[in-house]
């Protein structure tokens, strides 16, 4: 069954405390992995796309990477502003036309 | 400036009074959908549009309708509300004719009592 998997549900860090958040996925024929951001309330922000395997993309104190069955998003030396959930989603070849969503992570930033 | 707008962003209804929530974007994107966010079900499609006339049921289509007749617009039709469908709404496009790089609409949040 194609799914996508986010772990930990939830994470609190200090401020300067760096960080990963993980996505696992499987899915037959991955064409991209996407994260966004989602404030409360608020829809969710495009941050980045990955299409292979050993890509990398930056944002910031952001940093997404990608293996063949899982992406992760480091947070180095997260500041309050970064709290937020972040969600995984992937678009497939078995169905191009819409994404797997993972139900997020939770990040909380203490100053 | 480039944006998606939803409307209304709070609603409160009863039972089985017909709804339109309205949606659109001006950056001239070629695909549109709309989804709900349910505590710990996370983000579920409704419907998706690749073009102007071309609709799609996404995972979760029952008690919805959709249209795309302009570009711009996707309105989302609850023809007769029920309590599970309270929830909070998004409206999403894209570029291209694909669910890639999207941006979301800021959201309706729908009582149904």
């Amino acid at each position: 069954e194609d799914q996508v998997t986010q772990s930990p549900e939830a994470l609190r860090l200090q401020e300067g405390e760096s960080s990963s958040l993980n996505c696992s996925y499987t899915v037959s024929g991955l064409r991209g992995l996407f994260w966004y951001r989602q404030d409360p309330g608020k829809g969710p922000e495009f941050l980045f796309t990955l299409y292979s395997a050993g890509e990398e993309k930056e944002k910031e104190r952001l940093k997404a990477t990608l293996t063949k069955k899982e992406s992760f998003l480091h947070i180095t030396a997260p500041k309050p502003e970064d709290s937020a959930t972040y969600l995984c989603a992937v678009h497939h070849a078995g169905n191009n036309r819409k994404l797997i969503w993972g139900l997020g992570t939770s990040l909380a930033v203490n100053p | 400036e480039a944006q998606v707008t939803q409307n209304p962003r709070y609603l409160i209804t009863v039972t089985g009074k017909k709804l339109t929530v309205t949606c659109s974007q001006n950056m001239n994107h070629e695909y549109m959908s709309w989804y709900r966010q349910d505590p710990g079900l996370g983000l579920r499609q409704i419907y998706y549009s690749m073009n102007v006339e071309v609709t799609d049921k996404g995972d979760v289509p029952e008690g919805y309708k959709v249209s795309r007749k302009e570009k711009r617009n996707f309105p989302l039709i609850l023809e007769s509300p029920s309590p599970n469908q309270t929830s909070l709404y998004f409206c999403a496009s894209s570029l291209d004719r694909g669910p890639y790089e999207q941006y979301f609409g800021p959201g309706t949040r729908l009582t149904v009592t």
